[in-house]
Formats: structure tokens, C-alpha cells, sequence
């Protein structure tokens, strides 16, 4: 089974409107963490946002937000007031257990195009 | 802070020749990092995990003796592509976890290798 899903491959969303990125996971760990990444068309991966899986609220930064859905084990990137600047691919990723340097399972990742 | 530094950024080389790339953890001490593949348009492929001072830990399907990475220092990975052929072109890139902080990677900015 996928550890990561993100079953949108291609999003378009008006500028200055909110967007969100699908993401699901599947761990039976009960210590993760769960990452966004940003990736524009230079290559670069920009972290975005993080949610522990014993964090009681959901993750904010800025105009990233992280709709964390334990139960449904959904963790979706919110993207308020779209800018151009967001157009970019956009994965999700997961660690699980508390050891920092475990290796990250990624998502195949989202195409956000933001539309003037 | 936690700023991943890659060189070179590009490099083209004939086919049979190696190529290394280094990857560099300038503000931070990097007790892991690791080394993803990524074809266009998909997601990171993780190839190998490298921690200090030890041998590298090889994703399933990845030649060891193909892919050689070292962690010489807290600061320094590298990859070296030995006897490159055309299917090895790709976009590589590098990543380093902090041993303080939630966990999330540090990413360099890649180093796209063309092997005519």
C-alpha cells in the first residue's frame, strides 16, 4: 500500500481564492510527522509546514494551513489568498517515528496553477 | 538557517565517465542526509541514507556499486555516479535532517546530470 496519496495531480485555482491539496497517509505508527514541501519549476523543495501526529491542533504558517484529520488519517495543505508565486508542485510527505533522521515517504506530488 | 548546499547544479559528461556531486550542510550539523532521484514531472525517488561516518543504507533496486555515497563529516555527503550512461541523466538531489528541530528535511537545490 501507498504510504503517501495525493490523488490530484493537476489543481487550478483563481488568484486571491483558498485551494487545498489532497493528501492521505497510511501508518499503523503511532509517532509521525507529516511535511509539505513546495517545489517550483527551478527544482528546489521548500518545506512548507509540519503537523506531529500527537500535535492537539492543526498546523498554521502564514497562508499554509494543515487540515490534520487523525481518524480519516487525511492531512490537507490549505493555501489562503492564492498568489502566482504559489504555482508550483506541491508534495506531501510523511516520517514516521520519533528518530529525526528516518527516511520520508513522498506523494506523487500536486500541479497547482494559479490563474490570474 | 538550515541551508543544504549542492555542486555543481548541472553537469553534462560523456558516457563511462563518473560524476560527483557534493552536497553540503552550511549552517547546520547533518547527522543524516540523504540522496533522492526525481524524472520529470514525478515524485522523489529515495535512493540511499547516509548517516556519519557509517556505510550508506541503499534503497531496494539501487547499485551500491553504481551510486557510491560517503558521509565523510557532520557537514559533507557526496554521490558519485560511476560509469555514467544516458539513463542515469536525472535530476538529483540531496537533503539533510537536523538532529534538534520536528525533523523536517532540508533540501539543496539539485544537480541535474545529462550523460550524452
Amino acid at each position: 500500500a501507498q504510504k503517501i496519496t495525493q490523488t490530484q495531480p493537476g489543481m487550478f485555482v483563481q488568484e486571491k481564492e483558498a485551494v487545498t491539496l489532497d493528501c492521505t497517509y497510511d501508518t499503523s505508527d503511532p509517532s509521525y510527522g507529516l511535511f509539505w514541501y513546495k517545489q517550483p519549476s527551478s527544482g528546489e523543495m521548500i518545506f512548507l509546514i509540519y503537523q506531529g501526529s500527537y500535535d492537539q491542533q492543526n498546523a498554521t504558517e502564514g497562508r499554509y494551513s494543515l487540515n490534520f484529520q487523525k481518524a480519516r488519517k487525511s492531512a490537507n495543505l490549505v493555501i489562503s489568498a492564492s498568489q502566482l508565486g504559489d504555482s508550483a508542485m506541491y508534495f506531501c510527505a510523511m516520517r514516521e517515528g520519533l528518530v529525526t533522521g528516518n527516511q520520508f515517504y513522498f506523494g506523487t506530488g500536486t500541479s497547482l496553477t494559479v490563474i490570474p | 538557517g538550515a541551508v543544504v548546499s549542492q555542486h555543481p547544479s548541472w553537469v553534462i559528461c560523456k558516457s563511462g565517465t563518473s560524476v560527483k556531486i557534493e552536497c553540503r550542510s552550511l549552517d547546520f550539523q547533518a547527522t543524516t542526509m540523504f540522496w533522492y532521484r526525481q524524472f520529470p514531472k514525478q515524485s522523489l525517488m529515495l535512493m540511499a541514507t547516509s548517516n556519519e561516518g557509517s556505510k550508506a543504507t541503499y534503497e531496494q533496486g539501487v547499485e551500491k556499486d553504481k551510486f557510491l555515497i560517503n558521509h565523510a563529516s557532520l557537514t559533507l555527503s557526496t554521490l558519485t555516479v560511476t560509469s555514467a550512461h544516458p539513463e542515469d541523466s536525472s535530476f538529483y538531489i540531496c537533503s539533510a535532517s537536523r538532529v534538534a528541530g520536528v525533523g523536517e528535511q532540508f533540501f539543496g537545490p539539485g544537480t541535474r546530470l545529462t550523460v550524452l
